[in-house]
């Protein structure tokens, strides 16, 4: 069982450069999220979705877009890629939470650097 | 908005329980708290979350006060391994979003 995978783990872009962050879980979990960490902070939460074909914003998705066409991938673009969207990428996902409140499983990250 | 105010970092001695505070005074009644902790850099874990009650498992003890304005994580013997950043976290039951704050940087002293 991978649980959450994300690809690629690291990454050098040129600003104006676009590019996707992959994501997918073999959990078959509805709901999956995209945060980004900067140095010295907390998660802040990108873009979120509860299943299938509905996607919403978080607190930063300026810049960002998503879309969820299978409950296993939630991929996560950049459109043009800017020097203040280096950071680190984390996607989670769970189940609903009407379903015992399952918490949240974590990939690993994509570390991302715009020059 | 993390609706959550943890002290930004704590000491603890090895073998000795830790104690990690958090506040949620504006929780609303159909929330639930969260405890995640992030060693370096990699992909937060889960600890542990409850609604009203205390709550046990293989790793913590969560105590909420009747009140639900604040936590407690408790680490009953704290390990090196222990040393990391924990993050408190309220969550609506019916949504999808988790707020992060900056947490408490946790230290354990050999």
């Amino acid at each position: 069982n991978a649980g959450v995978t994300q690809t690629p783990k690291f990454q050098v872009l040129k600003t104006g450069q676009s590019m996707t962050l992959q994501c997918a879980q073999d959990m078959n979990h509805e709901y999956m999220s995209w945060y980004r960490q900067d140095p010295g902070m907390g998660l802040r939460l990108i873009h979120y979705s509860v299943g299938a074909g509905i996607t919403d914003q978080g607190e930063v998705p300026n810049g960002y877009n998503v879309s969820r066409s299978t409950t296993e991938d939630f991929p996560l673009r950049l459109l043009s890629a800017a020097p203040s969207q280096t950071s680190v990428y984390f996607c989670a996902s769970s189940p609903p939470p009407g379903q015992s409140n399952q918490p949240q499983h974590f990939g690993d990250g994509t570390r991302l650097s715009i020059l | 908005d993390a609706k959550t105010t943890q002290p930004t970092s704590m000491d603890c001695a090895e073998g000795r329980a830790a104690n990690l505070p958090c506040n949620h005074s504006t929780i609303s009644g159909n929330e639930y708290v969260y405890w995640y902790r992030q060693i370096h850099s990699q992909g937060p874990q889960y600890i542990i979350h409850g609604l009203k009650n205390n709550e046990t498992n293989e790793m913590a003890s969560l105590i909420i006060t009747e009140d639900r304005k604040s936590s407690t994580l408790i680490l009953p013997h704290a390990t090196l391994r222990d040393t990391a950043v924990y993050y408190c976290i309220v969550r609506v039951n019916t949504g999808n979003q988790f707020y992060f704050g900056t947490g408490t940087s946790l230290t354990v002293i050999p």
